[in-house]
């Protein structure tokens, strides 16, 4: 059974750029969702992805957006990067539908705004 | 909305001391609640769960129990060894909105 991995690892932007931010989710998931950890932080959930829509979205502004492929595999966008933008993102996996919700958490993509 | 409080840390025990972190949510309806382990340079792993009032999640020799009327999840292990230094997240699940709500976080560091 795979788990959960997220590319890349680390990364740099200035202020302005856009940035991809990749997730392949654990085998059988059918739900992806996405978080923002800032530094000392707890995780601050951004969207959640099932069957491809969007199902559930946290108080992020529309220039951060995701797509869902047929594969449950995910990407995070984030448009015109502002510096508190930095922080560890993190996706994670799930089955939507039971009743622990259960999550499963990739390692993050660190991302460094300057 | 929903919201997750815990204690603020760092919390520094010694090797074999008893080990207490405090966590209270606000919530519209029944959530499930967990606690989510962060080891230094690891993703959040699933400690352990419950998900409703009064069921006891436990593992690796943690355990917290789901307590309705304080509405508390209180985070406890009777010994606590070196290798449990990591941040400990509290976090519910709102079963209506589906998405995770996780509290601040609590860093512990276990001293030899």
């Amino acid at each position: 059974e795979t788990g959960v991995t997220q590319s890349p690892t680390h990364l740099i932007k200035t202020r302005g750029q856009q940035v991809t931010l990749r997730c392949s989710s654990q085998s059988g998931h059918n739900t992806v969702s996405w978080y923002q950890q800032a530094l000392g932080q707890g995780p601050q959930f951004i969207f959640q992805y099932y069957r491809e829509e969007e199902n559930g979205r946290g108080n992020f502004p529309p220039r951060f957006s995701g797509l869902q492929f047929p594969n449950y595999s995910s990407e995070l966008n984030v448009n015109a990067l502002e510096l508190d933008d930095s922080a560890l993102y993190l996706c994670a996996s799930s089955l939507l539908g039971l009743a622990n919700g259960e999550l499963f958490f990739g390692e993050g993509s660190r991302l460094t705004v300057l | 909305g929903n919201s997750v409080t815990q204690m603020e840390g760092p919390v520094t025990l010694s090797e074999e001391a008893f080990l207490t972190i405090n966590c209270t949510y606000t919530a519209t309806g029944y959530p499930s609640l967990f606690w989510y382990v962060q080891y230094p340079g690891e993703g959040l792993q699933l400690l352990l769960k419950a998900t409703k009032a009064d069921d006891k999640g436990s593992n690796k020799g943690f355990e917290a129990t789901y307590r309705k009327e304080t509405t508390s999840f209180h985070l406890e292990k009777g010994s606590v060894q070196v290798s449990d230094s990591a941040v400990y997240f509290c976090a519910l699940y709102d079963n209506y909105g589906q998405n995770f709500v996780f509290g601040p976080g609590t860093r512990l560091s276990v001293l030899p």
